[in-house]
This record gives structure tokens, sequence and C-alpha cells, in this order.
């Protein structure tokens, strides 16, 4: 099976730099991915990780330890419409589907 | 338009009533997902199609049930509907060997 943990809540302020963790634990491996979801909307893709080190896409960064099962997403330059919530995503080696964590609702403050 | 539609955006129906979700894409994929979405629970995959042919389950199955009609067409069914099956509902696509997951704008039921 596979399961996931990530930190319910954070508030950061606007401008700053938030990191949200995510610690897996999953009988095989093919990656770690991130979603956001702003309040009555979808889950929108952020990123993929399937080896280890940093990927950045803009303000956004990634990162995946494979021997730790651990990973990050990075927010900098925090802007207020960076408020949501933020899934991390497992897929297993052998299952084609994805698992998520129970979400991290962020709050960015002025 | 959305390439993932699903429909009704909101639902409000009775115990034990039947009551049929539908989710259509536009984007060609063959991969098509339902998830159900609790405050504080994450996503959770109640059932996942790999084509027409293919229908499996999810973490939480029990009390739904799917159709897979057409590749751009997958159904979620709940026979008899009870109060805790109150939720929003996601539909979502992907393609083999990507990891990206498009998903539909949801579908709030609540059973009463």
């Amino acid at each position: 099976g596979q399961s996931l943990e990530q930190p319910s809540e954070v508030t950061a302020v606007e401008g700053a730099i938030v990191q949200i963790n995510c610690t897996y634990q999953t009988s095989g491996f093919y990656g770690l991915s991130w979603y956001q979801q702003h309040d009555g909307g979808a889950p929108t893709f952020l990123s993929y990780n399937a080896l280890d080190g940093l990927e950045e896409t803009g303000r956004f960064s990634s990162f995946l330890s494979r021997s730790d099962s651990y990973g990050y997403l990075l927010l900098q330059e925090l802007q207020m419409k960076d408020s949501a919530s933020y899934f991390c995503a497992v897929k297993g080696a052998g299952s084609y589907q994805l698992t998520f964590g129970k979400g991290t609702k962020l709050s960015v403050i002025p | 338009d959305a390439d993932v539609t699903q429909t009704p955006r909101n639902r409000i129906t009775k115990t034990g009533k039947r009551i049929m979700l539908e989710c259509s894409q536009t984007k060609g994929h063959d991969r098509m997902y339902w998830y159900r979405q609790d405050p504080g629970l994450g996503l959770r995959l109640i059932y996942y199609s790999f084509d027409v042919k293919d229908i499996n389950k999810g973490e939480i199955s029990d009390g739904y049930s799917v159709s897979r009609q057409a590749q751009a067409k997958f159904s979620l069914s709940l026979e008899s509907a009870i109060p805790n099956q109150t939720a929003l509902y996601f539909c979502a696509t992907s393609v083999p060997g990507h990891t990206e997951a498009f998903f539909g704008q949801g579908t709030r039921l609540t059973v009463v």
C-alpha cells in the first residue's frame, strides 16, 4: 500500500518563502507529484519528480530524496493568490494509480 | 469548453435514491478516474479505467459502481445513496506513462 504525510496547515507572509514537506511510504515508486487546489476548484498539476534533486518551475520548485522517501514543494515570492491547498501524490511501481496525501492548506497573509 | 466535464455540478438527493454522476472528456485520454474528496481526507480513489473494457476498483469502491460507455465517457453510480456519501466528487484523466492528471470541476453531492 501507499501512504503520504504532509502538514495540514501552513501560514506564511506575502513575499516570503514557504516549504511544504511530504513523506511517503510505498511498496514501489515511480515519482512524486504536486497539485494545487483553490477552494471550490479542481486540483491542478504543479510538478513531478522521478529522480532525486530539485525541479524548478517559475516561483515553484519541488525536491525529491528517494533514499529518504521525502519531498517538498517550495514556493517563493508568495502572493495572495497562492493561498490554496497543496497535495503531494505518489505513483507506485506496478500500480497505475495516483495516491494523494491529505493536503496542506496554505494561507498567505499580508 | 472544459477538457473534462462533469455533470451535474451540484446535486442534493435523498437517502436510498439511485444517482449517476457523469464525466466526459475531449482530451482523448485512455485513462479515467473517479475520486472522492472529504475535508481533511484528501482525494481518495473510487474506481479507475484504463480503457473501455478495463475497470478497476480503487481504495473506496464499496457502495459505488461505474460504467465506461466510451473512451470519452465514464459514469459513477450510487445505487442506494447514504448520507456518508456526501462529498465532492472529481473525475480525472491521464495518459499512459505520463504523471499529470487532469481533473474536472467536481460534483458536489449531498445525501439527505
